[in-house]
């Protein structure tokens, strides 16, 4: 029933410091996606999961993005060792499988790297 | 590689007149394409999607857009604007064969509607 739920909602942190944003599917979806959105960069792929694995991990944008998921459910999306161009919408979405079927987003966490 | 061009970075209609919201895309294949809303502080609502049957695709709240192959468009349209139907909107082209799954967005479209 429920759709994509992402938490925190919003998060404020200090550079440096370490951050784990979460994602919660929709419940049989076994795709799973995160996307960056920041106001200089629109919208940006970041990586996919079918299942548990990552077949492309192709958009993080540094060693410091890791990204895992278990169950075929929850995904942690974490960030080392944050930098002020971390900051940004981070979203979630699902799909019923990969390929081109209706990706469903989640609102998003706000993250801010003081 | 595929790319999409929203034409207007932001457009301002009254309620009750037409939304015209437009978008070219560049592909070597033949692409689905998508629009998706995204109204402040939520997420991405899908709207439509075009996967090569009906040129014509209608979406929810009344939205509908066209695939015009010759032009490489697929623009969005509503009859009658609502003031609910201000957000921002993304015209969004997936990649081809083993990389459908990977979406490439326009840069978005900020509607505003006014009373």
């Amino acid at each position: 029933g429920a759709g994509v739920s992402q938490s925190p909602s919003n998060k404020v942190t200090e550079k440096g410091k370490d951050v784990e944003l979460r994602c919660d599917p929709i419940s049989g979806h076994t795709a799973l996606y995160w996307y960056r959105q920041s106001l200089g960069q629109g919208l940006e792929f970041l990586i996919y999961f079918q299942g548990n694995s990552a077949p492309d991990k192709s958009g993080l944008p540094s060693d410091r993005f890791s990204a895992e998921r278990t169950g075929g459910s929850v995904s942690t999306l974490t960030i080392q060792r944050t930098q002020q161009e971390d900051s940004a919408v981070y979203l979630c979405a699902s799909s019923a499988q990969g390929g081109n079927q209706p990706q469903h987003f989640g609102d998003g966490t706000r993250l801010s790297i003081l | 590689a595929q790319s999409v061009t929203q034409l207007d970075s932001h457009v301002s209609v009254s309620e009750g007149t037409p939304v015209l919201l437009r978008c070219n895309y560049s592909s070597s294949y033949s692409p689905s394409l998508f629009w998706y809303v995204q109204h402040p502080n939520k997420g991405l609502q899908l709207l439509l999607k075009y996967t090569s049957a009906a040129t014509l695709v209608k979406g929810i709240n009344g939205f509908e857009a066209e695939f015009k192959k010759s032009e490489t468009s697929f623009h969005l349209t509503k009859p009658s604007a609502h003031m609910s139907d201000a957000a921002e909107y993304f015209c969004v082209v997936s990649s081809s064969g083993g990389s459908n799954y990977k979406l490439t967005f326009g840069k978005g479209t900020l509607l505003t509607v006014n009373p």
